[in-house]
């Protein structure tokens, strides 16, 4: 059964500090990872898809990088911003899409 | 942007009541999921479907959930009789890939509480 793990569960930074998110998974078997961001009480909103043959992944002030054979991605977020305060969350498929209880970040202005 | 509808937003219901949530998906989009998502804790798959036949139930608890998609496009989810323990938030995601290579879009979820 494919486990994920998201360290740490919280993590409160200062504006301006860059964000490094972590995500481990117990199966390298996977087809794709996919980070996710959720507002308090609201619905998940999909940040970056990484294909199982790609090694990062980019979009604005967000990178993703994904090490399969380690079972490790990371997200890292440049100059944070008070309107980044969110739970991120990782998700792996193989067969069925499977989650991290996720990161909850605060960025203090 | 297309998205993935949901309703209600919120629902409270009395213990050993039923309740009903619906999603519509992205249009043209094959696969459906419903998850769970208790707080403080990641999203858990109950049923999969593809096009409207079930590929995945085996986290579903089938003697008090079901779920239907009977036209292969939106779909139902109901608990009956619920209990305190369902209070939760309901996803639904829709995906279009068969192949495995797409990403997966949520809805805004269905808030249940159980009193």
């Amino acid at each position: 059964k494919q486990e994920v793990t998201q360290i740490p569960a919280a993590l409160s930074v200062p504006e301006g500090e860059n964000l490094v998110l972590n995500c481990s998974f117990t199966d390298s078997a996977i087809y794709n990872l996919q980070w996710f961001r959720q507002d308090p009480g609201k619905g998940l909103t999909s940040l970056l898809l990484i294909q199982s043959s790609q090694r990062e992944q980019t979009s604005g002030r967000l990178n993703a990088s994904l090490d399969k054979s380690s079972g490790r991605s990371t997200l890292y977020i440049a100059a944070s911003q008070p309107g980044d305060s969110a739970t991120y969350l990782c998700a792996v498929f193989d067969y069925k899409l499977s989650f991290g209880a996720g990161t909850t970040v605060t960025v203090r202005a | 942007e297309a998205e993935v509808a949901q309703s209600p937003r919120y629902k409270i219901t009395e213990k050993s009541q039923a309740v009903a949530f619906w999603c519509d998906p992205i249009s043209g989009h094959a696969t459906l999921y419903w998850y769970r998502q208790i707080l403080g804790q990641g999203p858990e798959l109950l049923v999969q479907f593809q096009d409207e036949s079930v590929v995945d139930d085996s986290q579903l608890p089938k003697d008090r959930f079901s779920a239907e998609r009977l036209k292969g496009v939106d779909s139902t989810l109901k608990i009956q009789p619920a209990e305190l323990g369902d209070s939760a938030m309901y996803l639904c995601a829709s995906s279009l890939a068969r192949d495995r290579s797409g990403g997966y879009t949520f809805g805004s979820g269905t808030r249940l509480t159980v009193v």
